[in-house]
């Protein structure tokens, strides 16, 4: 059964550092979401990005934070300069839709800023 | 805003018996409802969609209802098993660009 893939499983940075985490989505699927899951809280939505754009972002996802989809396979979270309240499981998605369809997710990235 | 409202204590149940769990939303007239499970440390893996002219669906032991006036939906799992203990996730969507809006989760735990 395909999957969502995400690298590395664990990220451990310093304060003010630059990380990418990456996901490869299902291989037909159109749609590629971004969440994070602070330790013990709800699974926050971040972005969501179709047609190699943002269709929509929250309020956590500030001008720190980008996407990327630099090939065909690959999506990418970038967090220029992170902070210790980005120490977070994130959480790659992909659908095939964005409505009526099923959220396909990976197994996440957990970030520890120190 | 946009709020929703799982019960946050977990739910202890005996095996074999059913497990309801509640989902309370405000703000938002969502056309579908998704549930979801996770497992510590695992990501959340669908499990049932209910649209808002669906009263109810079902998918084996699993059954979701969906009203729209109480503005609430109630997940049960019948003849529930020890492996059915994990944290269950409620979320509306937003039929345009897809986003999730999630709960804060159920914990349930079957004992044998």
């Amino acid at each position: 059964e395909p999957e969502v893939t995400q690298t590395p499983s664990h990220q451990v940075t310093q304060m003010g550092q630059e990380v990418i985490l990456r996901c490869v989505p299902i291989s037909n699927h159109l749609y590629f979401y971004w969440y994070r899951q602070i330790l013990g809280q709800k699974v926050e939505f971040l972005v969501s990005f179709y047609n190699n754009e943002i269709s929509e972002k929250s309020e956590i996802f500030d001008d720190q934070f980008s996407v990327e989809r630099p090939d065909g396979s690959n999506f990418t979270l970038k967090i220029r300069s992170t902070k210790l309240e980005d120490s977070a499981m994130y959480f790659c998605a992909s659908s095939g839709a964005a409505n009526q369809e099923t959220q396909y997710f990976g197994p996440g990235t957990r970030l520890l800023v120190l | 805003s946009q709020k929703i409202e799982q019960n946050s204590e977990a739910l202890n149940i005996q095996e074999g018996k059913t497990a309801t769990l509640t989902c309370n939303y405000t703000n938002y007239s969502p056309a579908y409802l998704q549930w979801y499970r996770q497992d510590p440390g695992r990501g959340p893996v669908f499990l049932l969609l209910i649209r808002e002219n669906e009263k109810e669906k079902r998918k084996e032991r699993l059954k979701v209802t969906f009203d729209t006036t109480l503005k609430q939906s109630l997940f049960h799992i019948t003849a529930s098993q020890p492996a059915d203990s994990a944290t269950y996730l409620c979320a509306l969507v937003n039929s345009n660009t897809g986003k999730l809006i999630f709960g804060q989760g159920t914990t349930l735990q079957v004992k044998p």
